[in-house]
């Protein structure tokens, strides 16, 4: 079945350190894959998306490129902030019928000024 | 504000007692998507709705759940008799009626269910 398969946390980085939260799927057919963020006490917020291979999905000094050789959806980010620390979550769609999003467990970053 | 709205933020009922949570999805959405999401981990499909149909229950748990989206309203998640064991977070999503398979879902800021 569809899946997604979660680096496990918490991760605690310097402020400007660089950021990786690894992120592989398994589904059928072309999924689109998405990191969603979430801070305290609130609900999800779309980070970014990609919709099919090789996209390349950015926002707010994040990135993860769709890569279906590797099954990957790795999130990066070159120079993390405190105001970063949240809950990451990785999550894809598939495209053959169900429209519900399969989660990853989420990555609890923390970052120390 | 146009977001996802979702009340209450926070309810607490005992043990056998009714817990009613409320979504109401963005302006010009149609579909509704609820999750939970127990302490620590992350967030699993419970029910998909559009309006006066359930579309995909397959992550509803078979008793004391229930689902709605009327006509009029927002969407109604229903817990019957609640036991300890739903404590949880409870999330509504919402994404407009077009080809949605790359539509991303946008989330209200959730129901934190506490049973005591």
């Amino acid at each position: 079945g569809d899946s997604v398969t979660q680096m496990e946390g918490p991760v605690t980085l310097s402020e400007e350190a660089f950021l990786t939260i690894n992120c592989t799927y398994t589904a059928t057919g072309y999924p689109s894959l998405f990191w969603y963020v979430q801070y305290p006490g609130e609900g999800l917020q779309l980070l970014l998306k990609a919709t099919k291979a090789d996209d390349k999905g950015s926002n707010k000094g994040f990135e993860a490129t769709y890569r279906k050789e590797t099954t990957s959806f790795h999130l990066e980010k070159g120079s993390v902030q405190v105001s970063d620390s949240a809950v990451y979550f990785c999550a894809l769609r598939t495209s053959t019928g169900a429209n519900n999003l399969f989660f990853g467990t989420g990555t609890r970053l923390t970052v120390i000024p | 504000n146009a977001g996802v709205m979702q009340n209450p933020r926070h309810l607490v009922r005992r043990r056998g007692q009714e817990a009613r949570l409320r979504c109401s999805p963005m302006k010009g959405h149609s579909h509704v998507y609820w999750y939970r999401q127990l302490p620590e981990e992350g967030l699993k499909f419970m029910v998909y709705l559009q309006k006066e149909n359930i579309i995909d229950e397959s992550g509803m748990p078979k008793e004391r759940f229930s689902a709605e989206f009327p006509k009029e309203g927002p969407s109604i998640l229903r817990i019957q008799q609640v036991v300890r064991g739903d404590s949880a977070a409870y999330f509504c999503a919402s994404s407009p009626p077009s080809d949605h398979s790359n539509q991303p879902q946008h989330f209200g800021d959730g129901t934190r269910l506490s049973i005591l």
